[in-house]
């Protein structure tokens, strides 16, 4: 099963709103990633978890908080967002750490977050 | 700094054509090389990776090739079909560093 599931699939929060996106994966991988895309971009990184503890963060603005609560779930935490932030928010999962070769990324669906 | 490139940025093709997607990137010290198909408003799906010692890697009728020393890799998707149209993407990885993606390729295959 090479399945990352995310929740909810779309989003309509307003500037003043907390929410939170949920990624899941039991696939026994040790490192998750946030990733954001806007439209006809390719995805930017914002935050990478390895073996639960948070290794890289793409100086990402305090209002995108991220959380790994066990090595299968990695919530992103959203509070008084921008317009600018609505994007598709896509979380990805690999075996290792990023300094493993044949690290396979898969990515799930993702979050279709619109910020009125 | 590792650049991507993916050339061409889009891509028209009547079914049935062999084609040849293109992928460059600057710094050839690279672990993985991984090929990602998006469909429009859609997550990404792993086609084929490429370790650095690898020099290509097939999955049904794709084909992805390496060239680490010229910085290059390729994506061969043989007879196209209409399901076959989306975004190619290539991303490489070294090191403790994260993926870096190139800006795609839109692939239309028209029926």
């Amino acid at each position: 099963d090479t399945e990352v599931t995310q929740t909810p699939k779309h989003l309509v929060m307003g500037m003043t709103n907390k929410k939170s996106l949920k990624c899941e994966q039991h696939m026994g991988h040790r490192a998750m990633y946030w990733y954001k895309q806007k439209a006809k971009k390719p995805p930017e990184l914002m935050f990478v978890y390895s073996y639960e503890k948070l290794s890289i963060n793409e100086s990402v603005p305090s209002r995108f908080s991220p959380e790994c609560p066990n090595s299968s779930l990695l919530n992103l935490h959203l509070h008084a967002l921008q317009p600018e932030d609505s994007a598709l928010y896509l979380c990805a999962s690999s075996r290792g750490g990023l300094a493993v070769l044949g690290n396979e990324q898969f990515f799930g669906p993702g979050t279709r977050l619109t910020v009125l | 700094k590792q650049e991507v490139t993916q050339i061409p940025a889009a891509l028209s093709v009547p079914e049935g054509e062999n084609l040849v997607l293109n992928c460059s990137f600057t710094d050839s010290a690279i672990y993985n090389l991984q090929w990602f198909r998006q469909d429009p408003g859609k997550g990404l799906t792993s086609l084929l990776l490429i370790q650095s010692s690898q020099r290509e890697q097939t999955s049904g009728r794709l084909n992805a090739s390496l060239d680490k020393s010229s910085g290059r890799s390729t994506l061969y998707i043989a007879a196209s079909q209409p399901g076959d149209s989306a975004t190619y993407l290539c991303a490489v990885i070294r090191g403790n560093t994260p993926l870096v993606f190139g800006k795609g390729t839109r692939l239309s295959v028209i029926a």
